[in-house]
């Protein structure tokens, strides 16, 4: 069965910083893409980052370039979300997702973790 | 970016109704349309992948269809569990966009 499970949400001000890890087991974890995607309280869903396999190609929506940094530890069969330069629209349940290259699918997902940034 | 609209913003429906919902997308996607359901406080769930292709583990009254820029999901006969919020999202191109929802309620 396919596990994900992400961790690292919590209350942050504005301005500061929060890394997410998502851990994923019973899978082929270096076989396949990872996402991350978001729900803002009251808001519908918004992807956020994809990585590549190897780490060597990745993608964010434009309102987190430059800020987040979407990493990978094969080695862990773990995915990170660094977020920096927080802002109070980036409070949101982030969920972690397997991304499948054909029709690049978001396969299997984790249940989410809050990330609040408020002073 | 792609933009996907969605209609209705909100269903009301009965156990047994047959429920459509379409999403169009602001430029030609192909088939790269995925439908997802969101039970509240829950993960999301795949349910079409490639516009029409059902995702392993869904069950056959879900369905999808459509390519370019129209696609539809159908639910033929709406069961208690299927009540929840669902999305299209065209893997097209980056970014990865999600259409803002269509909330299935009794």
């Amino acid at each position: 069965e396919v596990q994900v499970v992400e961790s690292g949400g919590g209350l942050v001000q504005p301005g500061g910083s929060l890394r997410l890890s998502c851990a994923v087991s019973g899978f082929s974890f270096g076989s396949h893409w990872m996402s991350w995607v978001r729900q803002a309280p009251g808001k519908g869903l918004e992807w956020v980052a994809s990585i590549k396999q190897d780490g060597s190609s990745k993608y964010y929506v434009d309102s987190v370039e430059g800020r987040f940094t979407i990493s990978r530890d094969n080695a862990k069969n773990s995915v990170y979300l660094q977020m920096n330069s927080l802002r109070a629209e980036d409070t949101a349940v982030y969920y972690c997702a397997t991304l499948l290259r054909h029709f690049w699918r978001l396969e299997y997902w984790g249940q989410g973790t809050l990330v609040t940034v408020s002073s | 970016d792609i933009q996907l609209t969605q209609s209705p913003s909100f269903l009301s429906a009965s156990v047994g109704d047959r429920v459509t919902i379409t999403c169009r997308a602001s430029q030609g996607i192909s088939s790269y349309l995925a439908w997802f359901q969101h039970p509240s406080g829950k993960a999301p769930k795949l349910l079409i992948y490639g516009a029409s292709n059902l995702q392993t583990g869904v069950p056959s009254r879900f369905s999808g269809s459509g390519s370019g820029t129209e696609f539809t999901l159908t639910i033929s006969s709406l069961q208690p569990e299927d009540f929840a919020t669902y999305y299209c999202q065209q893997v097209n191109n980056y970014p990865f966009t999600f259409g803002p929802g269509t909330k299935v309620d009794i």
